[in-house]
């Protein structure tokens, strides 16, 4: 199975603040990797597919990049309805398999 | 709008089969793969399996042999059976369909299940 890393696993940062988040996998995925943003009792949110596609509809603030083993989710400029966990997944192989989560709390 | 909704017990006992179904309206089963995730509480997403419109099945390894997916096109629903459960398959469990890009984008809302006795 192909394990994905998450880090930081926790991140406390305030409204407008630039954060990044990155993945890392244990072998190359070329840029079969999503995100998702996940809120309590909802649904993972696609934000990102292919490494770097923005989902329609998803703000331009998220933007996603890398390929290979390593890949980054940023926010350009953390907005209130970003608190939540993300989550990063690989489709390169199956089984599918997450990363550990990135929780974004308020400072 | 594609819209998916889980629906089963949310108490299961251990030992026992889980028994899960997610309908889907607004669209047509035909066409997709379709799979089932799950998180644990406290914990992050595990993919269980899929079954495309026509029964093709992939299962996790890690619970390939307690898995079964079935798939209705006449009642456009697809299902879950998770054989001989124990506290660790206590989960919010999720349904979601995998566009054409390959990717899941539309998921249904999830559905507690607890496994105790």
């Amino acid at each position: 199975d192909i394990q994905l890393t998450q880090s930081p696993s926790f991140l406390s940062a305030s409204v407008g603040d630039r954060v990044t988040i990155t993945c890392r996998a244990s072998q190359g995925i070329s840029s079969f990797l999503a995100w998702y943003q996940q809120k309590p009792g909802k649904a993972p949110k696609l934000l990102i597919y292919a490494a770097s596609t923005l989902q329609s509809g998803v703000p331009s603030r998220f933007s996603g990049s890398g390929s290979g083993t390593e890949f980054t989710l940023t926010i350009s400029s953390l907005q209130p309805e970003d608190f939540a966990t993300y989550y990063c997944q690989q489709l390169n192989s199956y089984p599918l398999t997450f990363g550990g989560g990135t929780k974004v709390e308020i400072k | 709008q594609v819209q998916l909704q889980e629906s089963g017990p949310g108490l299961v006992k251990p030992s026992e089969t889980l028994s899960l179904t997610c309908t889907i309206s607004g669209g047509s089963v035909s066409n997709y793969y379709w799979s089932w995730f799950r998180r644990p509480p406290g914990k992050g997403l595990e993919w269980i399996g899929y079954i495309s419109y026509s029964g093709i099945t992939n299962y996790n390894p890690s619970l390939n042999s307690r898995i079964t997916i079935s798939v209705d096109t006449s009642k456009n629903q697809f299902s879950l059976k998770l054989s001989s459960v124990t506290a660790a398959d206590t989960a919010v469990y999720y349904c979601a369909r995998r566009d054409t890009t390959g990717y899941y984008y539309f998921w249904g809302q999830g559905t507690l299940v607890t496994v105790s006795s």
